[in-house]
Parts: C-alpha cells; structure tokens; sequence
C-alpha cells in the first residue's frame, strides 16, 4: 500500500513554462489538499478538493489551479511558473472534508523556477 | 486569522531526557490540532490528532495537551532518543475542519 505517491520527486523548471504536479492515493479518501512549504513560512494551503468533482481554494491559490476528475487524483498545475514559486509542494488527503479527520502526507515535490 | 506559534524553534537534549514541545493559536474556534513529525527532507508523519473537545491524546511516549481556552498544547516526549531527532510541527484545523493552518516548527535534536 503506498498511500500518497507524488511526482516528479523534484523539478527545475524555466520561468513562463507550464508545469503539473501529481498526486494519486489509494486510501480512497475523499478530501485532498495541496500545500507548499516555505522556509520561515510553514507549510500553507494552496488549494483543496472536498470529494471528487468539487475544489476550493485556500490561503495561497493564486498563481495554481487544481482539478479533481476521480477519487484518487489531484494534481496541481502551475500556468506560467515564477521564481517565487520555488517551494517544497505537498499533497495530503484525509478520510473525509472537515471534523475531525487526519490528513496524510505525501513525501512532496521540490520544485525550483529559474 | 488564525496564527500558530511554536516555540522554541530549535531544541537540542540529551537522551534520556523528558522534554516539551509547545504550541500556541491565537484564534480558539478550532475543530481540532494535530501534531506532525517531519524528517529532513521527507513528508510529514502525523503523530496524534487532539480534537476540540479533548484535553490530551497519549500514543506510546508521546502525550499531547490541548487548553483550547488559551490557545495552548504542548507535546511531551518522554525518555527521548536519537531517532526522535526531526523537526515537529503542530497544525490547527479550522473552516469546518479541513483547513489546517501550521506552526513553523521546532527542530528537535537529540544526542547522544
């Protein structure tokens, strides 16, 4: 059982270019969440999927957008990279949206824009 | 808004030693806190999940306290070890429960 799996492990990537980042998990948990971690910052939440079908966005959206086409994947894409999206980027999913439900991790995505 | 605070922001012990580790929200409407451990440059494991309701959650040496009132846990390690050396960060749930907003963390180092 992997649990969350995300990709790529790392990217450098050219400003302007478009970039996805994915993430699948097989607990067939119904919300999904992706965070970046920034040094200084904590981590802070980009955007959010309470079941399939439906997103959120969260304390920092601007700049990604998310789709949720099926239980187990939500991948995060980034339209036109900028430098000050160089960030540690995590995907988390819980048993269920809100209460009292735990959110597992993934082992994230390093992602710098040059 | 909600804002998390962790203090010390570095901690280095010797084994054995009982420590805390503290947390601290300024906004006490909270559905619950978790309390995550993340190892260099890996994810985050999730340790013990305190809801509102709760004063503490215990799993093996870990012991974690919640004061909602004042905006307050702490996570108490007992007898620490080496592999407990990582960064530990505390999470507060909010916007129906689903929104965690975190702390910066507090490295943990713990010699031998």
């Amino acid at each position: 059982i992997a649990g969350i799996t995300q990709a790529p492990t790392s990217q450098i990537l050219a400003a302007g270019r478009r970039m996805t980042l994915r993430c699948t998990q097989d607990m067939r948990h119904n919300a999904m969440y992706w965070y970046r971690q920034d040094l200084g910052l904590g981590l802070r939440l980009i955007h959010y999927s309470n079941t399939a079908g439906t997103t959120g966005k969260g304390e920092v959206p601007d700049g990604y957008s998310v789709s949720r086409a099926n239980t187990d994947d939500f991948p995060l894409t980034l339209a036109s990279a900028v430098p000050s999206q160089t960030s540690v980027y995590f995907c988390a999913s819980s048993a269920v949206a809100g209460g009292n439900n735990e959110q597992f991790f993934g082992p994230g995505t390093r992602l710098t824009v040059l | 808004k909600q804002e998390v605070t962790q203090i010390p922001a570095a901690l280095s012990v010797p084994e054995g030693e009982n420590l805390v580790l503290n947390c601290s929200f300024t906004d006490s409407a909270i559905y619950n806190l978790q309390w995550f451990r993340q190892d260099p440059g890996k994810g985050l494991t999730s340790l013990l999940l305190i809801q509102s309701s709760q004063r503490e959650q215990t799993s093996g040496r870990l012991n974690a306290s919640l004061d909602k009132s004042s905006g307050r846990s702490t996570l108490y390690i007992a007898a620490s070890q080496p592999g407990d050396s990582a960064t530990y960060l505390c999470a507060v749930a909010t916007g129906g429960g689903n929104k965690l907003t975190f702390g910066t963390g507090t490295q943990l180092k713990v010699e031998l």
